[in-house]
């Protein structure tokens, strides 16, 4: 069970756009449109911001967005604010009722 | 108000034994499927182990199965997890999870507790 990819880190000026992506296989992200991202703020809990790929729940901005294709999950977030600044992990359903994380980005607002 | 309170974390000893709660209100406990979520210290998040609303079914990673249980009282809104023989790289806040209408959504979390296993 590794973990999916996501690059290490991420930057823009608020006002920006940027995309995080998160890459699996055919057995998990290709496999199911499960795929959920969340932001962690510094001690705090992580918080859904996507599901389903590319729905947010309730009270989620606009700004975020996701989408899927193949193997390949991304989250992107328009016109950056600081409060963006946080760490960012997908998360896929890979079967037999397990889940997987990304390894986590972290979004640096300049 | 929706609200996941879980205790119990503390500082064991290799090859101890620690039992995580989870007290849960503000929403119907015993509809929704539950998940412990650990994070080791400066590292990523790591699904731990899932339980069915009633308790018949339940999954787990890897690296804790034969080690760690999740169990459930939907008459307290309680999760917990048994955790034996523990290791240096059980070591990790864990948080406890209501998963929502679809596997991709771990729709609440609690705020952690901290588990540190060191001699």
């Amino acid at each position: 069970q590794s973990a999916l990819t996501q690059p290490r880190s991420v930057s823009g000026s608020p006002g920006q756009s940027v995309t995080i992506s998160c890459t699996g296989t055919s057995s998990d992200v290709g496999a199911y449109n499960y795929v959920s991202w969340y932001q962690q703020h510094p001690g705090k809990a992580p918080k859904l911001m996507i599901y389903d790929a590319t729905k947010r729940p309730s009270g989620v901005p606009g700004r975020f967005s996701g989408s899927k294709s193949g193997n390949t999950a991304s989250l992107t977030i328009s016109g950056l604010q600081a409060e963006d600044e946080a760490d960012y992990y997908c998360c896929s359903f890979s079967g037999s009722y397990t889940l997987m994380f990304g390894g986590g980005t972290k979004l640096t607002v300049l | 108000e929706v609200q996941l309170v879980e205790s119990g974390g503390a500082l064991v000893q290799p090859g101890g034994s620690l039992r995580l709660s989870c007290a849960a209100s503000g929403f119907t406990f015993s509809s929704h499927w539950m998940t412990w979520v650990r994070q080791a210290p400066g590292k990523g998040l790591e699904w731990v182990a899932h339980i069915k609303q009633d308790g018949s079914e339940k999954y787990y990673v890897d690296s804790v199965k034969g080690r760690f249980t999740i169990s459930r009282d939907n008459a307290k809104t309680s999760l917990y997890l048994q955790m034996n023989s523990l290791r240096a790289e059980d070591t990790a806040v864990y948080y406890c999870g209501t998963v929502g209408s679809s596997w991709s959504q771990l729709l609440y979390w609690g705020q952690g507790t901290l588990v540190t296993v060191s001699s």
